[in-house]
């Protein structure tokens, strides 16, 4: 099996632009969920996506929005970026709502804001 | 809020040594707690603990959930190099039909010759 894909894995942006980033989860998982991670803050939750619904949100702006398509593949956008989005983007993706055991993560996206 | 607290934050040890890893949690709606290895990039996972007292153990990696207590410990005997890594304790909780995991800040191990 394929595991999590995320592209790009790395982007470079000034301030004020939008960045859109994209995860394709493994086959069969419909369970998408998105984290940032900075070194001051580990890694906080965005969101989570379950068959095209947004089933949570973490505590971020809402310059950071999200999607999910019908063959489950997700996108997150950040607009407006600001010099603290610099981070780790991961995806990580399961196959039920709640089988966090069997939770795979991709390997990141990392975005520069400069 | 929830909040997951890791300790230490940092720790240096010599191969062969036995390491503990703390992880306290104050989260609303439990449903599990996670332990996951991140070395360079993805996180990759450990170990899933939904009952108290109940030990896992996976080779020379062991955990164990306190409920009463809210905390984890995840245990490495005879350490290795290759377990030089930042260590993650997350929590699932879940609100109806929403659910997230709230993680710590990690704990970085390096283990020396």
């Amino acid at each position: 099996k394929a595991g999590v894909t995320q592209t790009p894995r790395y982007l470079i942006k000034t301030r004020g632009q939008q960045v859109t980033l994209s995860c394709s989860p493994i086959s069969g998982h419909r369970s998408v969920s998105w984290y940032q991670q900075t070194p001051g803050q580990g890694l906080q939750f965005l969101f989570e996506y379950f068959s095209e619904t947004q089933r949570n949100k973490g505590n971020f702006p809402g310059r950071f929005s999200g999607r999910q398509f019908s063959n489950s593949r997700s996108e997150m956008n950040v607009s407006t970026l600001e010099l603290g989005d610099s981070a780790l983007y991961l995806c990580a993706t399961h196959e039920g709502r709640f089988s966090y055991n069997e939770q795979f993560f991709g390997p990141g996206t990392r975005l520069t804001v400069l | 809020e929830d909040k997951v607290v890791q300790s230490p934050l940092s720790l240096v040890v010599h191969e062969g040594d036995t390491v503990t890893l703390n992880c306290s949690y104050e989260v609303t709606n439990f449903r599990s707690l996670l332990w996951y290895k991140q070395e360079k990039k993805a996180p990759t996972f450990l170990f899933m603990l939904t009952s108290s007292g109940i030990e896992k153990k996976s080779g020379r990696l062991s955990s164990i959930l306190d409920k009463k207590e809210l905390f984890s410990i995840l245990n490495i005997t005879a350490t290795q190099t290759g377990d030089s890594a930042v260590y993650l304790c997350a929590v699932a909780s879940h609100t109806g039909t929403a659910s997230k995991l709230t993680f710590g800040t990690g704990t970085r191990l390096q283990v020396t010759l």
